[in-house]
């Protein structure tokens, strides 16, 4: 059965800081991962997805790496700004299209 | 605009009621999916659907029931709320294979008391 473990569960660091998201997972056969991230009380929004074959994908400031031999990514955040306090998911695709959450990273970014 | 919606975005209702939470998504998703997340906790799928009259049990048991009779529509009842159905209930949909990503909507906070 696969599980997805998400280091550290929260995470509080100063304005401008350059910070990394931990995601595990059990089983490396999987489709693809996303990265989350949900606002209090809302719905989720989807920063990045990394297909099975690909290493990394970049959109603005967020990086995020797959390994999926070692069952590993990483969400890389530059320059972290108030406005990214949030918590992170991290998800994994396995078959018939279903998605096995981590339980995220609450990230505060103080001002 | 193609988007994913959900009402209500809140409901508080008394013990023994009938509900049932809207989805529709006008992206033309054959695919499209129920989760279920408690106040600080993982989400679990409770429900998916392939397209039109199909629909399957997630991972997580669950008293609600789901019907999928037009593409962009998939709604969420329960017959008798219960105190223990309170939780968040999420919507989402993709297109048809396991490489594309999910799309979610706002969800549904439901409390019953």
């Amino acid at each position: 059965k696969q599980e997805v473990t998400q280091i550290p569960a929260a995470l509080s660091v100063p304005e401008g800081e350059n910070l990394v998201l931990n995601c595990s997972f059990t089983d490396s056969a999987i489709y693809n991962l996303q990265w989350f991230r949900q606002d209090p009380g809302k719905g989720l929004t989807s920063l990045l997805l990394i297909q099975s074959s690909q290493r990394e994908q970049t959109s603005g400031r967020l990086n995020a790496s797959l390994d999926k031999s070692s069952g590993r990514s990483t969400l890389y955040i530059a320059a972290s700004q108030p406005g990214d306090s949030a918590t992170y998911l991290c998800a994994v695709s396995i078959g018939g299209n279903k998605l096995v959450f981590g339980a995220g990273t609450i990230l505060r970014v103080k001002s | 605009e193609a988007d994913i919606y959900q009402t209500p975005r809140y409901l508080v209702i008394g013990t023994g009621k009938k509900i049932t939470l809207e989805c529709s998504q006008t992206m033309g998703h054959d695919k499209m999916y129920w989760y279920q997340q408690d106040p600080g906790m993982e989400l679990h799928l409770i429900h998916y659907s392939y397209g039109v009259n199909s629909t399957e049990k997630g991972d997580l048991s669950s008293e609600s029931t789901v019907s999928r009779i037009r593409t962009e529509h998939f709604p969420l009842t329960l017959e008798s709320a219960r105190p223990s159905h309170t939780s968040q209930y999420l919507c989402a949909s993709s297109p048809s294979g396991p490489w594309f990503e999910q799309f979610f909507g706002p969800g549904t906070r439901l409390t019953v008391l």
